[in-house]
């Protein structure tokens, strides 16, 4: 069966600091891989999604970036984190190319301070 | 997420029915989701449905799908301490990079003994 390993479960970080959360996919192969974040009393907001390796499309203007060094792996990496960074990141995959069926890592809760 | 609201929040009693609305903008929309986001924990599907369906059951779960109005809703019977969480619902949206999920901003569930 396939799971999503998503870590650190909590991170807590200064401004202006580096950040690194990583994703990995196991039991599929050429998963479509997505970063999503959750700011408090807000819905999820697409950040980046992946349909391969080095392939990566950016939903909206921010102080992030992806990269999907490998087929099952998806990371996220600030070089200088924000105050305005802080939030829940959730992971996640689907199975087949038009991602309707997204399946959610157990996400990352980052307090940029 | 601004083009799928929900209330953000619902109070109900063990053992009454609990009903979640949803009201999204495209029309085109090939799926609709409901998801589950349990305190610190990732999103799990709970049940989807297509958009030429008017009604899904599974288990305690009803979807009921009004496409001209545009909206969803999801009816749990007998509702338990277990279901308090925040329930979100998701549209598909045709992009000229393929479907991509957004979501409401979440409906809070509190179950009261």
């Amino acid at each position: 069966s396939q799971t999503i390993h998503q870590w650190p479960a909590t991170l807590v970080q200064p401004v202006g600091s580096p950040l690194s959360l990583e994703c990995t996919v196991e039991g599929t192969s050429n998963p479509n891989l997505y970063w999503y974040r959750q700011a408090a009393g807000r819905g999820l907001q697409l950040l980046f999604y992946s349909i391969g390796i080095d392939q990566i499309s950016s939903e909206v203007p921010q102080n992030l970036s992806a990269s999907r060094p490998q087929d099952r792996q998806f990371i996220l990496s600030s070089k200088k984190l924000l105050l305005s960074d802080s939030g829940f990141y959730l992971c996640a995959w689907s199975p087949d190319r038009l991602g309707e069926k997204l399946f959610f890592g157990s996400g990352t809760q980052l307090s940029v301070l | 997420g601004e083009d799928v609201e929900q209330s953000l929040f619902l109070s109900v009693r063990e053992g009454d029915s609990s009903v979640i609305n949803c009201t999204y903008t495209d029309s085109s929309s090939t799926y609709l989701y409901w998801y589950k986001q349990e305190p610190g924990a990732g999103l799990q599907l709970l049940t989807y449905i297509f958009s030429n369906m008017d009604m899904k059951q599974d288990q305690r779960l009803t979807v009921l799908l009004n496409k001209k109005d545009k909206h969803l809703s999801l009816r749990i019977a007998d509702t338990q301490t277990g279901d308090s969480a925040i329930y979100f619902c998701a549209e598909t949206i045709l992009t000229g990079g393929g479907n991509k999920l957004t979501f409401g901003t979440g409906t809070q569930l509190k179950v009261e003994l």
